[in-house]
């Protein structure tokens, strides 16, 4: 089946500690997508990439990191710099940079211990 | 800018009432719109989308119209099922910033049996 895969659906953060989010799509999308979302609120964008090897910061990317090695890949990092980390992270790809449906993945909920 | 305002929620209704959820935007260029609705601790699902002027899209029993000239896409569905408790998102992306979706902030729905 295509579709978007993260992994893992719960993560534990100690203080001062790098944590990395797995995002896998099979849709051969060239967009890919990193949101944030807290309790009750909307989706924030951190991260987005439109082809490999390239990425620009979204409206929250402060205090995380990305690499887009391979077309299918997009992992999001959670730096020790992220001081509320604390959130619902999800993620998401659509076919290119026009006008096209963005699908996402299941989430991954990201807790600090 | 592009900016979706979504009616507050949450919205409580008995089932088989109707349901409205309004929704409204700003946008640069010409916008396909979307909604999306996201279950308890899952990632959103694309609901329906219309990509020009007077497009209906539909799915589940649930509708909206692409309104140009009120530039509203609200959200209808005549008989609504305990099974639709969810929260839905309103969300654009223009011809002028294709490159990400800009979200309204959610409206939860509560079904009551």
């Amino acid at each position: 089946d295509g579709g978007i895969t993260q992994s893992p659906k719960y993560l534990f953060r100690k203080e001062g500690q790098n944590v990395t989010l797995s995002c896998e799509q099979n849709l051969n999308h060239d967009a890919m997508y990193w949101y944030r979302q807290d309790p009750g609120q909307g989706l924030r964008l951190i991260y987005y990439s439109q082809i490999v090897n390239d990425f620009q910061k979204g409206d929250i990317a402060e205090g995380y990191s990305v690499s887009r090695e391979k077309k299918e890949s997009f992992p999001l990092t959670v730096t020790s710099a992220q001081k509320n980390p604390t959130a619902f992270y999800l993620c998401a790809s659509k076919r290119d940079v026009g006008r096209e449906t963005q699908y996402f993945g299941p989430g991954t909920r990201l807790l600090v211990l | 800018g592009n900016s979706v305002t979504q009616m507050e929620g949450p919205v409580t209704l008995s089932e088989e009432a109707f349901l409205t959820i309004n929704c409204t935007y700003t946008a640069t260029g010409y916008p396909s719109l979307f909604w999306y609705v996201q279950y308890p601790g899952e990632g959103l699902q694309l609901l329906l989308k219309a990509t020009k002027a007077d497009d209906k899209g539909s799915n589940k029993g649930f509708e909206a119209t692409y309104r140009k000239e009120t530039t509203s896409f609200h959200l209808e569905k005549g008989s609504v099922q305990v099974s639709d408790s969810a929260v839905y998102f309103c969300a654009l992306i223009s011809s002028g910033s294709a490159r990400q979706l800009t979200f309204g902030s959610g409206t939860q729905l509560t079904v009551l049996p």
